[in-house]
């Protein structure tokens, strides 16, 4: 069975860094792009990034480029999403998410999410 | 960036009913369009992908059609346990964008 298992909620001030993780199972975690996913509270769906777990090649969102980091260790099946500063707007629902085919297939399993509160 | 507009922003219908919700694309996407399913509290589920490839494992009452720019995403018969939001996705191009999204109530 494939799964995709996000880490837990987190609180965090303002200007913190902080690392979310998605450990993949069940399936060839190398053979498919993994892509990050925001929602903020009461919102739509917004695309951060993705990458090739393969040879950790990523591309951004020009919203988020530059502001987070997407990051994969395939020895043990999991994806990272970074961020080096945070500021009160990251605070939102993070969901992972595995492009179930070639390249930029539909995303064919999400991972539960992960709350982020950022607030001083 | 690819626009994605999607309405309505809401509806309401009777279980019963046939709803159609549309997603129109600022230039021409193909068929790279997803459609997928939220449900208050829990991660997305996709639906149809590639406008009109129903998922396997959904009901057969929910269908897609469209291409090009312009897309329909339909439940033939609505039922109680389909109250949630649908948003429309496109993937011919990154940044991968969706639509603003629409929440089906029963009426």
């Amino acid at each position: 069975e494939v799964q995709l298992v996000q880490s837990g909620a987190e609180v965090k001030k303002p200007g913190e860094s902080l690392r979310i993780s998605c450990e993949g199972s069940g399936y060839n975690f190398s053979t498919y792009w993994i892509s990050w996913v925001r929602q903020m509270p009461g919102k739509g769906l917004e695309w951060i990034g993705r990458i090739d777990p393969r040879d950790s090649y990523t591309n951004y969102s020009p919203s988020f480029k530059g502001h987070v980091t997407t990051s994969a260790d395939k020895s043990i099946t999991t994806a990272y999403l970074q961020w080096s500063s945070l500021r009160a707007s990251d605070t939102a629902m993070y969901y992972c998410a595995r492009h179930g085919g070639y390249g930029l297939a539909r995303f064919d399993y999400w991972g539960q999410g992960t709350l982020v509160t950022v607030s001083s | 960036d690819i626009q994605m507009t999607q309405s309505p922003s809401s509806l309401s219908a009777s279980v019963g009913d046939r709803v159609t919700i549309t997603c129109q694309a600022s230039q021409d996407i193909s068929n790279y369009l997803n459609w997928y399913q939220q449900k208050p509290g829990k991660a997305p589920k996709v639906l149809i992908y590639d406008a009109s490839n129903l998922e396997t494992g959904v009901p057969s009452r929910f269908s897609g059609s469209g291409s090009g720019t312009d897309f329909t995403f339909t439940i033939s018969s609505l039922q109680p346990e389909d109250i949630a939001t649908y948003f429309c996705q496109q993937n011919d191009d990154v940044p991968l964008t969706f639509g603003g999204g629409t929440k089906v109530e029963i009426k």
